[in-house]
């Protein structure tokens, strides 16, 4: 157990329903990750937050997705209009930044997303 | 952001040593070599970082080549745990960068 928590741990949806997931990272971390995992490919950037300032967005995320931090703490992804190929492994890290030093990332057990 | 390459996958023996190697010929001057793995089911972990120096932790060491242009993690003594997808990435040297995953390499620890 790395600290980060998500919820849910799976979820099957049909298509066109909307969905949302949740990320708890560890309490005391300013950043947090957005991931997105398909089979046999690495975690692909989605998006990631200092406190509650979304900085940057992968172009991989569509006007279907919208991540919020609303008080720099729990993190909620939600894809509208699901579709087949949005079926993947979501994954959410933190990592506390601040000087010069490597902070690493720690990662949740991630959301399996099943689009029927 | 430098891209790296790995071997899709490699075989060790429990008990040896596994030398998992990556090029990044791209790297910037400023861009550390990062490893993480990724045991099935779960989410990536961090072994270990480096910028010019090799690195030793409690996981595992880091051996980078004097050009930079590639290095090799080692885990001295392969146990069936370490059975995992090893990922090597490069980037700046803080924890806020986006961490730019490839497809690494899975690494198979026979008994």
């Amino acid at each position: 157990d790395t600290g980060v928590s998500q919820d849910p741990r799976h979820k099957i949806t049909k298509r066109g329903q909307n969905v949302t997931f949740r990320c708890d990272p560890i309490s005391e971390h300013n950043r947090l990750y957005w991931y997105r995992q398909t089979l046999g490919q690495g975690p692909e950037f989605l998006t990631y937050f200092q406190n509650e300032a979304q900085l940057e967005k992968s172009r991989l995320l569509s006007d279907r997705f919208s991540a919020e931090r609303p008080k720099g703490s729990f993190s909620t992804l939600e894809i509208q209009r699901t579709e087949q190929g949005d079926s993947a492994m979501y994954l959410c890290a933190s990592s506390l930044v601040g000087g010069f030093s490597y902070n690493e990332q720690f990662f949740g057990p991630g959301t399996r997303l099943t689009v029927l | 952001d430098a891209k790296t390459t790995q071997p899709p996958s490699m075989d060790c023996a429990e008990g040896r040593a596994a030398n998992l190697p990556c090029n990044h010929s791209t790297i910037s001057g400023n861009e550390y070599v990062y490893w993480y793995r990724q045991i099935h089911s779960q989410g990536p972990q961090y072994i270990i970082h480096g910028l010019k120096n090799n690195e030793t932790n409690e996981m595992a060491s880091l051996i980078i080549t004097e050009d930079r242009k590639s290095s090799t993690l080692i885990l001295p003594h392969a146990t069936l745990r370490d059975t995992a997808v090893y990922y090597c990435i490069v980037g700046g040297n803080t924890g806020g960068f986006k961490t730019i995953f490839g497809a690494g390499t899975r690494l198979f620890v026979k008994a």
